[in-house]
């Protein structure tokens, strides 16, 4: 089955680690994007990338680095600069730029204590 | 720039009713529009797409929305709810084309509670 794969869907680390968050399609997609969700303010845009060894900041970039060594990888790493972690980050992918219909995988739930 | 307005973050209605969410846009070009449903911990699954055909637009599980370009609404809309409806629901705008396609500006959110 074609899809979005994260992982983990739960994932808990100590205040000033750094962590990556791993996302996958098998759609040939050649946009990717990373959002967080907090409760009540909907999803912000971290990080997108439209095209292999290349991307660009969303709205809340900062704290937050990305990689886009293949089309089918985008991950996304929350580094101890990032004040506030703890959300729900979701991982999306549309086709191109006229099939903007994105997808989205189930989420990783990080918890930093 | 583009913005989403999601009128009542929450919306209780009982089985059988209708269910009415509300959702306002602002965008510098021509807008796609969309509706997302989220269940709790899990990822967003799109019920349906406006993207310039077409104004009123059906999508998945009975639901559909009107894009009235006098008004920026996109509304969302169910003659009769269930109980699997009970969820969050998302208003998202993005546009195509151009340096920044795809991405997608969300509302708020609206929780929808369906009552027997």
């Amino acid at each position: 089955d074609g899809g979005i794969t994260q992982s983990p869907k739960y994932l808990f680390r100590k205040e000033g680690q750094n962590v990556t968050l791993s996302c996958e399609q098998n759609l040939n997609h050649d946009a990717m994007y990373w959002y967080r969700q907090d409760p009540g303010q909907g999803l912000r845009l971290i990080y997108y990338s439209q095209i292999v060894n290349d991307f660009q900041k969303g709205d809340i970039a900062e704290g937050y680095s990305v990689s886009r060594e293949k089309k089918e990888s985008f991950p996304l790493t929350v580094t101890s600069a990032q004040k506030n972690p703890t959300a729900f980050y979701l991982c999306a992918s549309s086709m191109d730029r006229l099939n903007t219909e994105a997808f989205f995988g189930q989420g990783t739930r990080l918890t930093v204590v | 720039a583009q913005s989403v307005t999601q009128l009542g973050s929450h919306v209780s209605v009982s089985e059988g009713a209708l269910v009415l969410l509300r959702c306002n846009y602002s965008s510098s070009v021509p807008p796609y529009l969309f509706w997302y449903v989220q269940y709790p911990n899990q990822g967003l699954q799109l019920l349906l797409k406006y993207t310039s055909a077409a104004t009123l637009v059906k999508g998945i599980n009975g639901f559909e929305a009107e894009f009235k370009k006098s008004e920026t609404s996109f509304h969302l809309t169910k003659p009769s709810a269930h109980m699997s409806d009970a969820a969050e629901y998302f208003c998202a705008v993005s546009t195509a084309g151009g340096t920044s396609y795809g991405k997608l500006t969300f509302g708020q959110g609206t929780i929808l509670t369906v009552h027997p």
